[in-house]
Order: structure tokens, then sequence, then C-alpha cells
């Protein structure tokens, strides 16, 4: 069974403060991806990553960094987080094929 | 650019009473395309995915999927919905395997009532 792993699930921290979200998928997969869910958008594409190593900024990359240290792990880094970034965050990774996706099940940030 | 529609963002239904959800693409390929399911507090699950070949495509729990490349459109069926359907649907594209771009629809909030 296909598994990625977010933690933490809920965080609430303040404006300008340092959030880094984890992701971990024991799927040997190359390709890992940070999307974050807001109403009436559907999933936008922060950062993505082909292998360790490598990050690729995706469609919205401003305000994030990511980094991809091992196969298995992939993290989504907010340096200053603001209000505007309270959103559900998902993390997902894909063969390199990208056949099917295989998603966490997500983490909600709140900045206050 | 490559865009997804999604036209409905609630949708109610009767339990046991047939369902369509719709999906609108836009894209000057032959797109790869897929209808994605959230529960509530989930991450999303595939339903199913098209590649070519059959237009209609058959995936879990009894869902089915047309492609229609005329109309470019990519509806979801069900025959006989269960309260147990209610979830947000997603549908999405791709411009093909390999390709990092998985382009969202908005989602449709689908509520299955008594």
């Amino acid at each position: 069974e296909a598994a990625v792993t977010q933690s933490p699930r809920n965080k609430v921290a303040v404006t300008g403060g340092k959030v880094t979200l984890s992701c971990n998928q024991t799927n040997n997969h190359n390709n890992m991806y940070w999307y974050r869910q807001d109403t009436g958008h559907g999933l936008r594409l922060i950062h993505y990553s082909y292998g360790a190593g490598s990050t690729e900024k995706g469609d919205i990359p401003d305000g994030y960094k990511a980094s991809r240290p091992s196969q298995e792990n992939f993290s989504l880094i907010l340096e200053l987080a603001t209000p505007s970034q309270t959103s559900v965050y998902f993390c997902a990774s894909g063969d390199a094929a990208n056949t099917e996706v295989f998603f966490g099940k997500g983490t909600r940030l709140t900045v206050v | 650019a490559q865009s997804v529609t999604q036209p409905d963002a609630r949708v109610t239904v009767s339990e046991g009473a047939s369902l369509q959800l719709r999906c609108k693409y836009s894209y000057s390929g032959t797109p790869y395309l897929f209808w994605y399911v959230q529960y509530p507090r989930q991450g999303l699950q595939l339903l199913l995915k098209y590649y070519s070949g059959d237009p209609v495509v058959q995936g879990v729990n009894g869902f089915e999927a047309e492609f229609s490349k005329s109309n470019s459109s990519f509806h979801l069926r069900k025959a006989s919905v269960h309260w147990s359907d209610s979830a947000v649907y997603f549908c999405v594209l791709s411009e093909g395997t390999g390709n990092y771009k998985y382009v969202f629809g908005a989602g449709t909030r689908l509520k299955v009532i008594a």
C-alpha cells in the first residue's frame, strides 16, 4: 500500500515565524510534490522534486522553499509566514511515469 | 494554457439516484484525465484514469467516466449513489505520463441525502 505521511497534521503559526512542513513517503517514488488547497481553486502546485537533492518551482512558489534531502523526505519551508499562507497543504508522490500520484492526508496551517 | 472546469461547485442527490459530475477541459493535445475523490480530512484518492482507447473507463466503487474529445469533456457517472459517496470530487488533467503538470479543477462537493 502506497504511503505518504505528513507532519504535523495541524499547525498554528504566528506571522513572521518560520514553519516547516514535513513529508515522508515509503513508495520509493522519484517525484514528490507540495500543493495547497483553497476553496474555489482546487489544488495548486507550489514546489516539486524529481529526486534527492532536486527542487523545482511550481505554479505558486513565492514565499515558499522546499528541501529534498533524501528519496523519502520532502519538506516545505515558510521562512516568514503570512496570514495569506493559511491553507491546507498536501504532499504527494509519484513514480517517474506519473501514472498515479499518491497523496498524504494534508496539513492544516493557520497563520495568525 | 491547459485548464479544467468543474461547473458545479455543489451537487445534492438522493440516495439511490443516479449521478453525473461534469468536467470540461481545455488542452490542444490529447490529455491524460483523472478523477480523484477527497473524503473529509483525508488526502485525495484515485477513482479512475483515462489515457487512450475505450472512451468509457471504469473505476472503483461503481464509478465510471466518459471521455469526449469533440466536447472536451470527461464526465463522471454512477448509476446509484450511496450516502458514503458524499465527498469532494476533482477532475484532473495531465499532458502525459512523466509530466509533472497535474492541473486540478476546483472540485465538486457531493452531498447524498436520505
